[in-house]
């Protein structure tokens, strides 16, 4: 156990539709990230958050939007969701913004969308 | 920028032999190297990282791996391969401009051991 939860763990839903995936990260983290594993793609990047502010982003589409609350946990939000969207989407949280900390993962959503 | 590279995307091995799963890194900068192994409908488990202090690492499990900067390999070994060591693995880089810690990784290897 990473001590890094998310929820729910698994999500159908349809085209056109918004969900909203939840992430805590581990006591004491102050980085959370969010990744994005689908078969063609692999595990890509999507976005950083640092103590509440946007840190980083990578491959995130405009869909797609992310914050982090004052008691640091993350919400991810995709909406307008296409067939392409079904994935896996982990969250991490590192104690540190940089590079040189470790990131924890959590257990994923997996997103089906009809 | 910065990339990674698995070689194979599936690699067999015998219980009790050596396994061995190559990984290259591109970077302009010094990079932190990362392996991270995934069981099946689980989330990501660290086995080690490489953050300059030394270039052999030992990580989780039996694991270890060598940064051998002329080469651009982060190569990833065990003595003796256990049924259990079956899982996908993943190699991955940060450290690139904006002294963010976003984690690039490979494509994966699926580590398959035999009986």
């Amino acid at each position: 156990d990473s001590g890094v939860t998310q929820t729910p763990k698994h999500l159908i839903t349809a085209t056109g539709q918004r969900v909203t995936l939840r992430c805590s990260p581990r006591s004491g983290d102050l980085s959370v990230y969010w990744y994005q594993q689908s078969l063609d793609q692999g595990l890509q990047f999507l976005i950083q958050y640092y103590n509440g502010e946007e840190r980083a982003k990578g491959n995130i589409l405009e869909r797609f939007s992310a914050q982090q609350f004052p008691d640091l946990h993350s919400e991810l939000n995709l909406s307008s969701l296409e067939l392409g969207d079904s994935a896996l989407y982990f969250c991490a949280s590192s104690v540190l913004a940089g590079p040189e900390g470790t990131q924890y993962f959590g257990p994923g959503t997996r997103l089906l969308v009809l | 920028a910065q990339s990674v590279t698995q070689l194979g995307s599936h690699v067999s091995v015998s219980e009790g032999a050596l396994v061995l799963l190559r990984c290259n890194y591109s970077s302009s900068v010094p990079p932190y190297l990362f392996w991270y192994v995934q069981y099946p409908n689980q989330g990501l488990q660290l086995l080690l990282k490489y953050t300059s202090a030394a270039t052999l690492v030992k990580g989780i499990n039996g694991f270890e791996a060598e940064f051998k900067k002329s080469e651009t390999s982060f190569h990833l070994t065990k003595p003796s391969a256990h049924m259990s060591d079956a899982a996908e693995y993943f190699c991955a880089v940060s450290g690139g401009s904006g002294n963010t810690g976003k984690l690039i990784f490979g494509q994966g290897t699926t580590l398959q051991v035999k009986p």
